[in-house]
């Protein structure tokens, strides 16, 4: 199976700060590749399908990009309502998913 | 407009089963596959398996083959999810999800809708 690290595990931002967050796959994947925000208690809520594609009703400040191992979750001008955990998840064959093990943005 | 919504709280003894269920609404329950995800107390998120509702068929996380069966009552646009034999590290917030579909209506390897969320409680 493939396996997805996340990194970091916690990052400390401003707002206004542009943030990434990254993952790895333990192999070179195709784009099938997800993000998802969630706040205590709250609900995941998906931000980017396929890599790079803007989930509707999700503001352009979030994107999504990669090739390979590595992929990327971007935020533009960090937003107050944007300090949150947020995860990536791979789809494998057979609709198999595989969730990274999360990145908490906080306030600096 | 699209809902999924689960059955509340359950509070088991290990060794007990537990059924969550997941009623849809506001879209075609046979349409879209319904995946189950589970988050430990302060852990991270973990795939289950996912139920084609039109089809009955499923696939597992092996973690959980054999202990976890997912079924759909096409009837009620619900689905169900069992765990049988429960332990105390089962303990966790139950999701149902939707695999999202695009406009090709191909799966795209996401999930675009959740329920709220069901607590099972392990505990002797």
């Amino acid at each position: 199976d493939i396996q997805m690290t996340q990194f970091p595990p916690t990052l400390s931002a401003s707002v206004g700060d542009r943030v990434t967050i990254t993952c790895r796959a333990s192999q070179s994947i195709d784009s099938w590749l997800a993000w998802y925000q969630q706040k205590p208690g709250k609900v995941p809520k998906l931000l980017i399908y396929k890599a790079s594609n803007l989930e509707s009703g999700v503001p352009s400040r979030f994107s999504g990009s990669g090739s390979g191992t590595e992929w990327t979750l971007t935020i533009n001008s960090l937003q107050p309502d944007d300090f949150a955990m947020y995860y990536c998840q791979k789809n494998q064959s057979w609709g198999v998913l595989t969730f990274g093990g999360g990145t908490k943005v906080e306030m600096k | 407009q699209v809902q999924l919504v689960q059955s509340g709280a359950e509070v088991k003894k290990p060794g007990a089963s537990v059924r969550v269920s997941c009623k849809a609404s506001g879209y075609t329950f046979t349409g879209h596959y319904i995946h189950w995800v589970r988050q430990a107390p302060g852990q991270g998120l973990e795939w289950m398996g996912w139920i084609n509702p039109n089809s009955g068929a499923t696939n597992y996380a092996q973690t959980f083959q054999g202990r976890v069966t997912l079924t759909t009552d096409t009837s009620i646009s619900t689905a169900h999810l069992e765990i049988l034999s429960l332990r105390s590290d089962d303990t966790a917030v139950y999701y149902c999800a939707r695999g999202k579909r695009d406009t090709y209506n191909l799966f795209v390897g996401s999930l675009d809708y959740w329920g709220q969320g069901t607590l099972v409680t392990v505990s002797s």
